[in-house]
């Protein structure tokens, strides 16, 4: 199993201009997040799916959309990037989601708004 | 609405000195606490977890940590820390709400 996997690794963006993170998981796991990770504010949940169809809002979800038409792929849009999202974020996955099992994180898309 | 603190922004010890990093968290109800360790570089892998029963839970690498429900309280610990522990510790509440971090240097 390949795990979680997102692409980009890095990606430079300027302001305004709009972009798409991947995120695909081969676990078929039904619970998949989205996160940022800032310094000193640890990890902020951004939004997050219970299954295919299925999403809602986390703690800052503002500048983000996100939708879930399969299992396996959760990707994040930035509408138009401000350099308040630079940021490093990471995708994760879970059987169950809620606290309730494991969270296996992706390695992460650093990005940088200009 | 649910929060964690951990204490220690940085942490910096010796080899073979002892660890205790601070996570205390703010919810009345029953909670599942985790502890994530982020290596440079690297992605959040998970340390330990707690959900019920025995509160002293033991995880990878020799890590433990004490779940103390009086206190909110559940840090983490570890006997004798080696350089390859230099790393970023996240502590979670119900995997939706994460710790600051702390992050930890060993010196060899």
């Amino acid at each position: 199993n390949a795990g979680v996997t997102q692409t980009p690794k890095f990606q430079v963006l300027k302001t305004g201009q709009s972009m798409t993170l991947q995120c695909a998981q081969d676990m078929n796991h039904e619970y998949m997040s989205w996160y940022r990770q800032d310094p000193g504010m640890g990890l902020r949940l951004i939004h997050y799916s219970v299954g295919a169809g299925i999403t809602d809002q986390g703690e800052v979800p503002n500048g983000y959309n996100v939708s879930r038409s399969t299992t396996e792929d959760f990707p994040l849009r930035l509408l138009s990037a401000a350099p308040s999202q630079t940021s490093v974020y990471f995708c994760a996955s879970s059987s169950s989601g809620q606290g309730v099992e494991t969270q296996y994180f992706g390695p992460g898309t650093r990005l940088l708004v200009l | 609405a649910q929060s964690v603190s951990q204490h220690n922004h940085h942490v910096i010890l010796s080899e073979a000195a002892s660890l205790e990093l601070g996570c205390n968290y703010s919810y009345g109800g029953t909670v599942n606490l985790f502890w994530y360790v982020q290596y440079p570089g690297q992605h959040l892998q998970l340390l330990l977890k707690y959900f019920s029963g025995d509160p002293l839970v033991k995880g990878i690498k020799g890590f433990e940590a004490e779940f103390i429900k009086s206190k909110f309280s559940f840090n983490l610990r570890k006997p004798s820390v080696q350089w390859s522990d230099t790393a970023e510790y996240f502590c979670a509440v119900s995997e939706v709400r994460f710790g600051a971090g702390t992050r930890l240097t060993v010196k060899p």
